[in-house]
């Protein structure tokens, strides 16, 4: 599976936008880009995926580069309950049952 | 639509013994993955079942086993405990192995 490289940690205001980026670089044709979130003390939630199409769900957005070499996840509105590490991986499709999470990004939302 | 359920969520044990630890995948799904989740090593495959048979294994030694019953419920067994063992183990269910998983929120682990 592709790597993939997110910053360690970012801050944001309540109610603002969150754009969490990610870069791959080395994806293949045949993965997709799958986020998910931990909160302290809690597993890991699923986000959103794609494959190479903007997607968009009742959580977040996902917005992929056309080489699809890197990707952003969007929270619209960011609240203190979104406050957490969030994993950007990559999937190579028959996979997705057998996850590896990198570092990802410690998200604090702050009011 | 109820989550996935894990039990029990906090666990004591001495090094030697043995434990049980039991997942309740969400209605439906009949893929279930387990993972161990450590701050050191970060979160690992353990192994994967779908339709009662194990599909994947990841690299962990035989002391840690599971099965997957009819009702795609879950369980997985950790023999002869060691420190390291110390974790949360993670249980995630999928409707099928293409799918995202959705994950409990573990039972944590601690070894005496």
């Amino acid at each position: 599976d592709a790597k993939t490289t997110q910053p360690p940690s970012m801050d944001c205001a309540e109610g603002r936008a969150a754009n969490l980026p990610c870069n791959h670089s080395t994806i293949s044709g045949n993965e997709y880009v799958y986020w998910y979130r931990q909160i302290h003390s809690q597993g890991p939630q699923y986000i959103i995926h794609g494959l190479k199409n903007n997607e968009t769900n009742e959580m977040a957005s996902l917005i992929i580069t056309e080489d699809r070499k890197s990707s952003t996840l969007i929270l619209p509105h960011a609240t203190l309950r979104d406050t957490a590490v969030y994993y950007c991986i990559v999937i190579v499709t028959g996979t997705a049952s057998k996850l590896t999470f990198g570092t990802g990004t410690r998200l604090q939302v702050t009011l | 639509k109820a989550g996935v359920t894990q039990t029990p969520r906090y666990l004591i044990k001495t090094r030697g013994q043995q434990v049980t630890l039991s997942c309740s995948p969400i209605s439906g799904h009949r893929s279930v993955s387990w993972y161990q989740q450590t701050p050191g090593q970060g979160l690992q495959f353990l192994f994967e079942y779908f339709s009662e048979t194990q599909r994947n294994k990841g690299n962990f030694p035989g002391r840690f086993s599971g099965r997957q019953f009819s009702n795609s419920r879950s369980e997985m067994n950790v023999s002869t405990l060691e420190l390291g063992d110390s974790a949360l183990y993670l249980c995630a269910s999928s409707l099928s192995v293409n799918q995202p998983q959705h994950f409990g929120d573990g039972t944590r682990l601690s070894i005496l």
